[in-house]
């Protein structure tokens, strides 16, 4: 069972390029999030979905773009990459808004 | 709107002694509590979660958490650390008919053998 698959697992990018960060469960899950994490700041949600065809913005939404065209997929869109994008970015899914998040393996990114 | 705190960045435990991991959270209604545990180039895992019902939670590992609805705390605790359990834990909350769900910094906790 693959669960949450995140790819790639690592991206330099220069500033002003783009790229989109790949998320797909197989569980079935309707709930998708996308967050990123920086040193001694936890986790920051940027964007959510409740089912396919909905989204909606986290608490530092600016500078992406997501889609959920399907239940299993989630892709995070970077349009204008800039430094302060650098960061870990989790995919996570849950089946229901009281249940457990099962998280991916996380993508490593740097702007420079 | 929701928020939690965890106001050890840090927690140094000697092996075999109890341990504990504080969370406070914030909410307007009643709250979803969950702790979650990253162990290094990974992504969280889950460890347990509160609902509803029993103030006393039990999950993986052998950690436990006590609702305390009038101190609005969640704290993580186990009985006898491991020197397995240093890791980076985090606390959330989710506030009931919110979809988001707000982590805490994160505590690191560290074993000492």
């Amino acid at each position: 069972n693959a669960g949450v698959t995140q790819t790639p697992k690592f991206r330099i990018l220069k500033i002003g390029q783009s790229m989109t960060l790949q998320c797909t469960q197989d569980m079935n899950h309707n709930y998708m999030y996308w967050y990123r994490q920086d040193p001694g700041m936890g986790l920051k949600l940027i964007y959510y979905s409740v089912g396919a065809g909905i989204t909606d913005k986290g608490e530092v939404p600016n500078g992406y773009n997501v889609s959920r065209s399907t239940t299993e997929d989630f892709p995070l869109r970077l349009e204008l990459a800039a430094p302060s994008q650098t960061s870990v970015y989790f995919c996570a899914s849950s089946g229901a808004s009281n249940e457990k998040l099962f998280f991916g393996s996380g993508t490593q990114l740097s702007v420079l | 709107a929701q928020s939690v705190a965890q106001p050890e960045d840090q927690v140094n435990v000697a092996e075999g002694n109890p341990l504990t991991v504080k969370c406070t959270y914030s909410v307007s209604g009643n709250p979803y509590l969950f702790w979650y545990v990253q162990y290094p180039n990974r992504g969280l895992q889950f460890l347990l979660k509160y609902i509803t019902g029993d103030n006393l939670v039990k999950g993986s590992y052998g950690f436990e958490a006590e609702f305390n609805k009038s101190q609005t705390s969640f704290h993580l605790k186990k009985p006898s650390a491991l020197v397995s359990d240093s890791a980076l834990y985090f606390c959330a909350v989710r506030e009931r008919g919110n979809e988001k769900l707000t982590f805490g910094t994160g505590t690191r906790l560290t074993i000492i053998p």
